[in-house]
C-alpha cells in the first residue's frame, strides 16, 4: 500500500524551462511535505518543505505548491539548470516519520 | 550546516559476517534518527526510529534481533546488521534530526551504505 507516489519515474526538461515534479499522498493525517534530490552514490538533500497548512512555499528557483483537497503536491523547478539533474523524492511526514515516493528521476538537457 | 556523516560508503564481505554501520551527526544534536534501506530504483524504506537513550522503534516486517540499533549518543547512531545474508544485500542509509527544532524540521542524510554479501 504505497501511502506516496510519484507516477512519473522519469522527465526531461529543456535547460531554461519549467520543470515540474509531481506526487499524490493517499493519507489525509500527514501534516508536512518536504521534496529531496538525490544524485547518484550520495545521500538524499533536503531541498524544500511545505506546511499542511499552506498551498505554496518559495524558495528561490523552487516552489512547492500543495493542494490537500487533491492530495496532491507539486515541485516546481525555473529557471531549471543543468545542475538540477537528479532523483527527486517527495516525503509526507506525520507521527515523527516520514514516507517517501519513489522519486522521478529529472534531467535536464542543455 | 546538518551535516550527517556515514560509514563506510561499501562493504563487500562474506556470508555469515555482522556488519556495523555508523550514522553520526558532526555539528548538531540528534536526538532521532532513523535507518532506512533502499532496493533499486524504489522508495526509501524506513527501517526503524532510533531515539537517544531509548530502545529503537522498528517497522512492520523487520526484524530487530537482524539488524541492532543502537543510539548511545546525541551524535551517533549504529545499524549492525547480524549475520548477514545475501538477501540483506542493499544500501543502507540514514538520517538524523536536529532534536532543537521540533519533529516538523527536516531529517539530513548521510551518503549511505552500499552492502553486499557475497
Amino acid at each position: 500500500d504505497q501511502q506516496v507516489k510519484q507516477n512519473s519515474p522519469s522527465l526531461s526538461v529543456q535547460e531554461g524551462r519549467i520543470s515540474i515534479l509531481n506526487c499524490d499522498y493517499t493519507n489525509s493525517m500527514f501534516d508536512y511535505f518536504l521534496w529531496y534530490k538525490k544524485y547518484p552514490a550520495e545521500g538524499p538533500t533536503f531541498l524544500i518543505s511545505i506546511s499542511s497548512i499552506k498551498d505554496k512555499n518559495e524558495d528561490g528557483r523552487f516552489t512547492v505548491f500543495l493542494n490537500k483537497s487533491a492530495k496532491h503536491l507539486s515541485l516546481h523547478i525555473v529557471p531549471s539548470q543543468p545542475g538540477d539533474s537528479a532523483v527527486y523524492f517527495c516525503a509526507a511526514g506525520g507521527g515523527g516519520k516520514l514516507i517517501f515516493g519513489q522519486g522521478t528521476e529529472l534531467s535536464v538537457k542543455p | 550546516g546538518a551535516v550527517v556523516s556515514q560509514h563506510p560508503s561499501r562493504v563487500i564481505c562474506k556470508s555469515g559476517t555482522s556488519v556495523k554501520i555508523e550514522c553520526r551527526s558532526l555539528d548538531f544534536q540528534a536526538t532521532t534518527m532513523f535507518w532506512y534501506r533502499q532496493f533499486p530504483k524504489q522508495s526509501l524504506m524506513l527501517m526503524a526510529t532510533s531515539n537517544e537513550g531509548s530502545k529503537a522503534t522498528y517497522e512492520q516486517g523487520v526484524e530487530k534481533d537482524k539488524f541492532l540499533i543502537n543510539h548511545a549518543s546525541l551524535t551517533l547512531s549504529t545499524l549492525t546488521v547480524t549475520s548477514a545474508h545475501p538477501e540483506d544485500s542493499s544500501f543502507y542509509i540514514c538520517s538524523a534530526r536536529d532534536g532543537s527544532g521540533g519533529s516538523y524540521q527536516p531529517q539530513h542524510f548521510g551518503d549511505g551504505t552500499r552492502l553486499s554479501i557475497l
